[in-house]
């Protein structure tokens, strides 16, 4: 039968390049922000963390930015590798419920 | 250290059958998950544990869906009986405790796919 193609946001990079990928929120009693990488038929795997205290931290090759005065997140990969292909998924908690609640994902399609 | 468990990776039903899906968490985590994921979506809570208590399960369907963490270690979701729009990854996930911080990150597994037809 005909397949319906779903359209996630993508960013399609050149191997060695740098990525940037982004995210808007839209609780702005969110003080915990999460991003996590899932690879095709794999869970979500953890990549870094940011309070809302802070607007910038980095780890190994991933830089992640935060924005509060315009609910907006990104996460930078340096030098962008292929195994780096994968669904980028912000996500968020805080507030009353404290819930963490992801974003809509983001495809990083990377080219050698 | 060994991650959080799920079996089975893959199951195929018929609709109105039930299916049940299995989490070891990772040790020591008293917070345990259970996500729903649709495809191309982000993963969406159903139901959280504090030990052996649910203490949060707004999202869980419950004249079909139940869960139960007797132990509070591992822990069984169910389905019955399943319908064609429960076709999703439901992925288990575990933290040391509740609460966003680093320190409680919450970790998730391969997840168990299920195809409802």
């Amino acid at each position: 039968g005909e397949s319906v193609g779903l359209h996630l946001p993508t960013l399609s990079v050149q191997e060695g390049d740098n990525s940037i990928i982004n995210c808007a929120y839209s609780n702005s009693a969110s003080d915990y922000f999460i991003w996590y990488k899932q690879e095709s038929g794999k869970g979500p795997q953890f990549i870094i963390d940011i309070r809302s205290n802070m607007d910038k931290r980095q780890g190994q090759r991933v830089t992640v930015l935060l924005n509060k005065t315009v609910k907006h997140l990104s996460l930078q990969i340096a030098a962008t590798q292929p195994g780096d292909s994968a669904v980028y998924f912000c996500a968020e908690s805080g507030g009353a419920t404290n819930k963490l609640i992801f974003g809509t994902g983001t495809l990083l399609a990377v080219q050698p | 250290e060994a991650g959080v468990v799920q079996s089975p990776r893959y199951k195929i039903i018929e609709k109105k059958q039930p299916v049940a899906f299995w989490c070891n968490p990772i040790s020591g985590h008293n917070t345990l998950y259970w996500y729903r994921q649709n495809l191309g979506q982000g993963p969406e809570l159903l139901i959280r544990y504090e030990n052996e208590e649910a203490v949060d399960d707004s999202q869980l369907p419950k004249d079909r869906f139940s869960a139960e963490r007797l132990k509070g270690v591992d822990s069984t979701l169910k389905i019955q009986p399943a319908e064609l729009g429960d076709s999703a990854v439901y992925l288990c996930a575990s933290s040391l405790a509740w609460g966003a911080s680093s320190g409680n990150t919450i970790y998730f597994g391969e997840g168990s796919w299920l195809t409802v037809v």
